[in-house]
């Protein structure tokens, strides 16, 4: 399978600060990123998605100018979590699609726990 | 919108056992039926998928059925392993993968 890389794997930053989580594919172009958003015990919650060169399509629901969402290369997504509050606390997941014949098949990451204190 | 369930939520075999987990899904425009196994602290793994011009796919202790006219798929895990213990989520797809809330599977030795 394709490999989607994720980084950090883990961060703490406190309350009113900015952090960054990349999301690389390792051995494909990703014509889309997604990224997610996991709580625990619960499903994968859909947060945007990203196509090469233009901008993100948001899910309801979910702020734009708090998830900041670049996807400047076929092969890097960068996903802002600006101003961070404990809330914001999470598993955040991205995948990356690869276009296979007549679907599109997705790959995860391995995701990038936040902690805001 | 679409809806997605998943049966069971979750599920205790012997390890040997066999394993069945059920999607049921409303758009009837979804084309792509895959299944993600998801271990503790990490990404989902795509195990297995299937298309909607296909009714069965087998990948050794693993298959996928399809029913498109009754609009539910299903994972079967035969010789179940300790190793196979994980949550599993459907994510049939229309126009983007809508999660199923997940199974936890666990396989007793």
């Amino acid at each position: 399978g394709a490999v989607v890389s994720q980084h950090p794997s883990r961060v703490i930053c406190k309350s009113g600060t900015s952090v960054k989580i990349e999301c690389r594919s390792l051995d494909f172009q990703a014509t889309t990123m997604f990224w997610y958003r996991q709580f625990p015990k619960k499903s994968l919650m859909l947060m945007a998605t990203s196509n090469e060169g233009s901008k993100a399509t948001y899910e309801q629901g979910v702020e734009k100018d708090k998830f900041l969402i670049n996807h400047a290369s076929l092969t890097l997504s960068t996903l802002t979590v600006t101003s961070a509050h404990p809330e914001d606390s999470s598993f955040y997941i991205c995948s990356a699609s690869r276009p296979q014949g007549a679907s599109y098949e997705q790959y995860f990451g391995p995701g990038t726990r936040l902690t805001v204190t | 919108g679409e809806n997605v369930e998943q049966h069971p939520s979750t599920l205790s075999v012997q390890e040997g056992d066999s394993a069945v987990i059920k999607c049921t899904y409303s758009d009837s425009a979804s084309n792509y039926f895959p299944w993600y196994k998801q271990e503790l602290g990490k990404g989902p793994q795509l195990i297995i998928d299937i298309r909607s011009n296909v009714g069965e796919k087998k990948d050794q202790r693993i298959a996928v059925t399809l029913n498109k006219t009754a609009k539910h798929f299903s994972l079967h895990i035969t010789e179940t392993q300790p190793e196979d213990s994980a949550v599993y989520f459907c994510a049939p797809r229309g126009g983007k993968l809508i999660f199923g809330q997940g199974t936890e599977l666990s396989v007793k030795p």
